[in-house]
């Protein structure tokens, strides 16, 4: 049962440009959603988050919009950079509750030179 | 900038050894868990941990692993008989609830588990 899912296994971008990584999710009750970036051999880091009150949310390069009404989620990231090169993935909670995420399968952003 | 420490960062164990890997989350955290991913899959959420005792477990955190937190700063999760699915990266993380960015979590980098 994937209630979170990354179509898109994989995005090569050319640096400068837009990167863009799509989620969705299937339980409705889900009202915090993260993106977490990681690396080989490294736990998921932290990247940014949106609550269920917004459909958007921006922190420098990174922006985060939410649609509750199709229950999709996307990271916008602009100027895409050689460094932001990892493994992406989204992750869903209910606040209520232990606070677990629920994590996406991920998707390997490339962003070339 | 505080970090979970997860230790040891790799272990190799024969199949039907028990195994415990040892996590030192964030001192002021309430909130301790354990998740696991498979090579080449997703992250997996296994166990969470709250005021001393499990507040959840997944349908993978089975009768062979158990979680505790012996001395009030060390969080362990251990496999009693290792199968050989159960070789996976370990991840173990964090979190204040309503503090911190955006209810984010603290994860470790990690301890990989090979059994064989």
């Amino acid at each position: 049962d994937q209630q979170v899912k990354q179509n898109s296994p994989s995005l090569s971008v050319q640096e400068g440009r837009i990167s863009i990584l799509n989620c969705d999710y299937t339980n409705s009750m889900f009202d915090y959603f993260l993106w977490y970036k990681k690396y080989p051999a490294e736990g998921p880091t932290f990247l940014i988050s949106i609550s269920s009150i917004k459909d958007k949310n921006e922190d420098g390069r990174f922006t985060v919009f939410l649609n509750k009404s199709a229950k999709h989620l996307s990271l916008h990231i602009v100027p895409s950079q050689p460094g932001d090169s990892a493994v992406y993935f989204c992750a869903a909670s209910s606040l209520s509750g232990t606070y677990k995420y629920i994590f996406g399968t991920g998707t390997r952003l490339k962003v070339l030179a | 900038e505080p970090e979970v420490t997860q230790t040891p960062s790799h272990q190799v164990t024969q199949m039907g050894q028990e195994v415990i890997l040892r996590c030192v989350p964030i001192s002021n955290h309430l909130y301790f868990y354990w998740y696991r991913q498979i090579l080449g899959q997703k992250v997996e959420f296994l166990v969470s941990f709250y005021n001393n005792e499990i507040s959840e477990k997944s349908e993978i955190f089975d009768d062979q692993f158990s979680v505790e937190r012996p001395d009030g700063s060390n969080f362990t999760l251990k496999i009693r008989s290792t199968k050989l699915e159960d070789s996976a990266m370990y991840f173990c993380a964090s979190s204040v609830p309503g503090q911190g960015t955006g209810y984010g979590y603290t994860f470790g980098s990690g301890t990989r588990l090979t059994v064989v």
